[in-house]
């Protein structure tokens, strides 16, 4: 089943904060976040796993809540370039490999 | 690095039509999957595949056949092409699919089917 997002569209000024959340109906065993521009191929931001252990390559941090099966991207300071299109993916309590996605927030930083 | 590879990057098609869209990875990963974005819809699993050999159906897999012809390619075709399957695939990868591996997209493949 596919994670929900919220919100689904987010409009900022450089500078301010955002706030992206993902949950589940399913007992998560992690947490995709990815990032989209127009035009483009999906980018991996991070993964947040079981136990509090998170990986990621960008100064973005998340939150990852397995008994509420919720995840929260944090975006501070924003800046011009965190605009496109944010997704989570989750595996599910399957883990089966499968990555499911959520429908996607968009965000757009204006100067 | 090429990373992973799709083709073509853009098809027209009418209705009835079949196609194969190639998709490869230089990156020695066992999991392939391929996903479809519709406006408002995100990213759609079609099909998974876990290492070679092996293809498990995603969550809109009618319409669609794979193909994991080696641990590099991973091939989606249509056989029938509908309006409905008007979308932009992408092909993805990841090192071992399990809840550490980040995946790595391709550029997408636009189709329209007329």
């Amino acid at each position: 089943q596919q994670p929900v997002q919220s919100p689904q569209a987010v409009i900022l000024r450089e500078g301010e904060d955002a706030v992206i959340n993902c949950s589940s109906s399913k007992a998560l065993y992690s947490v995709h976040w990815y990032r989209q521009k127009h035009g483009e191929a999906p980018v991996f931001l991070m993964i947040l796993l079981k136990g509090g252990e998170q990986k990621g390559h960008e100064k973005i941090s998340a939150s990852f809540n397995e008994k509420k099966q919720q995840s929260s991207l944090y975006l501070t300071a924003s800046q011009l370039s965190y605009s496109g299109t944010y997704f989570c993916g989750t595996y599910g309590s399957s883990n089966t490999g499968k990555l499911i996605f959520g429908q996607g927030t968009t965000l757009q930083v204006k100067p | 690095n090429a990373g992973v590879t799709q083709t073509p990057k853009f098809q027209v098609l009418k209705t009835g039509q079949s196609m194969t869209l190639q998709c490869a990875q230089d990156m020695n990963h066992n999991s392939m999957y391929w996903y479809r974005q519709d406006p408002g819809m995100g990213l759609r699993l079609i099909y998974y595949s876990a290492s070679e050999g092996t293809t498990d159906k995603g969550e809109v897999p009618n319409g669609y056949n794979v193909s994991r012809l080696n641990k590099r390619e991973f091939s989606l075709r249509l056989e029938s092409a509908a309006p409905s399957q008007t979308s932009v695939y992408f092909c993805a990868s990841s090192k071992d699919g399990r809840n550490t591996g980040e995946l790595f997209f391709g550029e997408g493949s636009r189709l329209t089917v007329l």
